[in-house]
Parts: C-alpha cells; sequence; structure tokens
C-alpha cells in the first residue's frame, strides 16, 4: 500500500526566510509519480510539481525547489525567500503507474504560516 | 480559459438525506476525479471516471456513486448522508497522459447536521 508522511504539521516563519517542507513516501512500485500541492484558504489544489520515479534530478522553478532522494524516499520541498503569499497548506502526493489508472494519495499537509 | 468548476460552492443536508454535487472539468481534459477532505487532513481518493465509465475506486461505500456524462461533466452522488460525511468535497479533472497533472476546483463543502 502507498503511504505519504508530512510529519511537520504547522511552519511559521518570518518573511524573506528560506523553508523545507518535508516529504517521505512509501510504495512498492518501482513506476511511481510525485507531486506537490497547494491549497490557499480558497480551497482549489494548485499544481506545484510532478517528478517520475526515473527522474532522480533536483528541480528549480523560480523561488521553488524540490529534492528527490529515492535512497531515502523523500520529495522535499524547499521556498527560498519566503513571502506572505506563500502562506498556505502544501500537500505531498504520490501515485502509483497502474495501465494508466492513477489515483492520488496525500500526505496530510503542512501549513505554512510566512509571518510579515 | 475556464478551470474547474463546481456547484454548489456549500451545501448543508440533514442525516439520511440525499446530496449531488456537480462538476466540470477544464476544457480539454476528459478524465474526472472525486476527493473528500475532511478538516485537517488531505484529500482522499473517492473515484475516477473516464469515458463516461468509473475506472478506479478508493476506499468509499457503495453511499457514493457518481456519472460521468458525454461532455466529461460529472456528479458525484451521496446517499443516506452520515455527519462523517461532512467535508470539502474536490473534483480534479486531467488529460489521459496527465502531463500537465491533475487540476483541482474549488471544491463543494458539505456540512451534514
Amino acid at each position: 500500500a502507498q503511504k505519504v508522511t508530512q510529519a511537520q504539521t504547522e511552519i511559521s516563519v518570518v518573511e524573506k526566510e528560506d523553508v523545507t517542507l518535508d516529504c517521505v513516501y512509501e510504495t512498492r512500485d518501482t513506476t511511481y509519480y510525485l507531486f506537490w500541492y497547494k491549497q490557499p484558504p480558497s480551497g482549489e489544489l494548485v499544481f506545484l510539481i510532478r517528478r517520475n520515479s526515473f527522474d532522480e534530478q533536483n528541480e528549480i522553478s523560480g523561488r521553488y525547489s524540490w529534492n528527490f532522494q529515492k535512497s531515502t524516499s523523500s520529495f522535499n520541498f524547499t521556498i527560498t525567500a519566503s513571502q506572505v503569499v506563500d502562506s498556505a497548506v502544501y500537500f505531498c502526493a504520490l501515485s502509483e503507474d497502474d495501465f494508466g489508472n492513477e489515483k492520488l494519495t496525500f500526505g496530510t499537509g503542512t501549513r505554512l504560516t510566512i509571518i510579515p | 480559459d475556464a478551470g474547474v468548476t463546481q456547484s454548489p460552492t456549500h451545501l448543508i443536508k440533514t442525516r439520511g438525506q440525499q446530496v449531488t454535487l456537480r462538476c466540470s472539468p477544464k476544457s480539454g481534459h476528459d478524465t474526472v476525479s472525486w476527493y473528500q477532505q475532511a478538516l485537517g487532513q488531505g484529500p482522499q481518493f473517492i473515484f475516477q471516471y473516464y469515458e463516461e465509465e468509473e475506472r478506479q475506486r478508493g476506499n468509499f461505500p457503495d453511499r457514493f456513486s457518481g456519472h460521468q456524462f458525454p461532455n466529461y461533466s460529472s456528479e458525484l452522488n451521496v446517499n443516506a448522508l452520515l455527519l462523517g460525511d461532512s467535508a470539502l468535497y474536490l473534483c480534479a479533472s486531467s488529460k489521459e497522459d496527465r502531463v500537465e497533472g491533475y487540476t483541482f476546483g474549488s471544491g463543494t463543502r458539505l456540512t451534514v447536521v
């Protein structure tokens, strides 16, 4: 069975600080996909990144970066020079590629608060 | 380009009643998934529809059913509502190749009293 653990329930940092959100996953499949989503107070989940299990390259997108390490089953998310607009709940999710069927298994989320 | 549209945004129902939630996928998307998000929790997969058929289902009872129409829109029906069904119900759409990932709607907040 697949599982995603986000051990950090809530994090608060002062604006402009860097912050890393941790994500640890469990799966028996060799082919799988990892995601990060942002959920602002409005409720919709905003897609941030999708990474397949064969691509361990780190990714950077503006102030966001992701570190994927299969050896530790982790897919951590770092926000550099945080801004108040980054305040939201962030979810890590996992899907297993099963002949094109793909459901997302989410972690419990990390509530990030950026203090001005 | 409109994203995923869900209706209604909020709903209050009495225990034992039935409810129907609606979802219009993003333009160009043909796959619709439904998730239940209890307060303070991550979304839980209910089921996924593709080509008007339920393709995959999560661990939800038969009280939860759905439908997809030829225009790819979808409905989620919940019968015999329980207090524990109170949650945010999220609809997500995607293309079959899922390269862009899923696009989520803002959800329907269901309160069962």
